[in-house]
């Protein structure tokens, strides 16, 4: 089983629309969470990182479940901008800061 | 300021060449990782440093991968002999022990 595993995608969503990706982790240490996102042939980057109180940053929302093990992000309002891969990030402390990423999720926004 | 600095940007070699890839970290950030991305398994870590140390090598996939560190401010990762199978983007990634980490624009390998 991967440490860190995403919905397969692609999602494929009109303009406006509201769209949810799920995370889950195996390793129930791990202890601080992101999401990244990556356009085509360019490098990923930080998006946000997930508190377990949950943490919005305008259209944008990450909830933690550690309970379940997952992590997930909703996009609200969907842009064509925000046509990219979506990443889970997994940061374990007890590892020496070991961070490790899901395969990614493909969003693509049409008009 | 200037990001994480890789090279080369592209390289195109050929099956049972060496290969040489560098990294220059951002100034101060003390953690550096390795990164290799294919489509079939997506961004895999190799190895990472903490303080120039090797933390955990794990992911290096076979003995024909070496990683070094031999100072803050530079890290190559080399091949030898490389093979198709290695044909892929590496990223080199640094950070400043928890925080944000920050990804070069990568090193697209193509071995024929």
């Amino acid at each position: 089983r991967k440490e860190v595993e995403q919905d397969p995608g692609p999602f494929n969503v009109p303009e406006g629309a509201t769209v949810a990706f799920n995370c889950t982790y195996s390793n129930s240490a791990s202890q601080s969470f992101f999401w990244y996102r990556q356009d085509c042939r360019k490098e990923p980057k930080l998006l946000m990182s997930v508190y377990s109180s949950g943490n919005e940053d305008g259209r944008f929302t990450a909830q933690l479940n550690r309970a379940s093990q997952y992590i997930s992000l909703l996009i609200r309002d969907s842009k064509l901008s925000d046509s990219a891969t979506y990443l889970c990030v997994v940061n374990m402390y007890n590892q020496g800061g070991k961070l490790i990423f899901g395969q990614g999720t493909e969003l693509s926004v049409k008009p | 300021d200037a990001g994480v600095i890789q090279s080369p940007r592209h390289e195109v070699t050929e099956m049972g060449q060496e290969v040489t890839l560098r990294c220059k970290p951002i100034s101060g950030h003390n953690s550096l990782f390795w990164y290799r991305q294919t489509m079939m398994r997506g961004l895999e870590l190799l190895i990472y440093f903490n303080n120039n140390v090797p933390i955990d090598d794990s992911g290096m996939p076979e003995d024909r991968f070496s990683a070094k560190m031999p100072n803050a401010s530079f890290s190559t990762l080399k091949i030898q002999p490389s093979e198709p199978r290695d044909s892929a983007v590496y990223f080199c990634a640094s950070r400043l022990t928890v925080g944000e980490l920050f990804f070069g624009e990568g090193s697209r390998l193509t071995v024929l």
